[in-house]
């Protein structure tokens, strides 16, 4: 199984910082790896998908890039509603489908 | 609009069963895969299993092998996920979650599975 590895764990960003949250696999897996938010007892949401490509809905302030094992997720001007926990999630070998233990983003 | 609307969930005892349903509307839900997916009280995320959309194949976690049964009824837009020997740690928010091309894009609101004595 490929293990995803988050980091941070967590952050403290004020409004209006450049964010970068980083998800490294335990193998390759050729920018096939997703991004999601969660906010606190919500569902969580797709940001992006193969690595870069942002969701249809989604702020252009979030982008992702990586390639082979390590990826990062960038929020370009952190927003009052950005903060919430990330997580990755690669789908290169599935079953089984594989997150990250997610980011926390708090108000700093 | 994609809506997907979980249900069935409760308290229950260790040993115990409990099915789970997902209410599907807003696309084609016979041609899509379908995923559940756990997240433990102040955790992160864990799928649990997955079904292709005509119920042909169907893949687990090993942490609920052959405990857990997926399965769909695509002339009811429903999909459910049969939890059997239920255990402490199967204590969870579990979600249903839309496929495609092996992302989650669309996710339920969640129902609430507690296994208590």
């Amino acid at each position: 199984d490929i293990q995803m590895t988050q980091s941070p764990s967590s952050l403290s960003a004020s409004v209006g910082d450049r964010v970068t949250i980083t998800c490294r696999a335990s193998q390759g897996i050729s920018n096939s790896l997703a991004w999601y938010q969660q906010k606190p007892g919500k569902a969580p949401k797709l940001l992006l998908y193969a690595a870069s490509r942002l969701e249809s809905g989604v702020p252009s302030r979030f982008s992702g890039s990586g390639s082979g094992t390590d990826y990062t997720l960038t929020i370009s001007s952190l927003q009052p509603e950005d903060f919430a926990t990330y997580y990755c999630q690669q789908y290169y070998s599935t079953p089984p489908w594989t997150f990250g233990q997610g980011t926390k983003v708090e108000i700093k | 609009q994609v809506q997907l609307v979980e249900s069935g969930g409760g308290v229950v005892q260790p040993g115990g069963s409990l099915r789970l349903s997902c209410a599907a509307s807003g696309f084609t839900f016979s041609s899509y895969g379908m995923h559940w997916v756990r997240q433990a009280p102040g955790k992160g995320l864990e799928w649990v299993a997955f079904i292709r959309y005509d119920g042909s194949n169907k893949y687990y976690a090993d942490s609920v092998k052959g405990r857990f049964t997926i399965s769909r009824d695509n002339s009811k837009n429903t999909l459910y996920l049969q939890m059997n020997s239920l255990r402490a740690e199967d204590t969870a928010v579990y979600y249903c979650a839309k496929e495609r091309g092996h992302i989650f894009d669309y996710w339920g609101q969640g129902t609430l599975v507690t296994v208590s004595s």
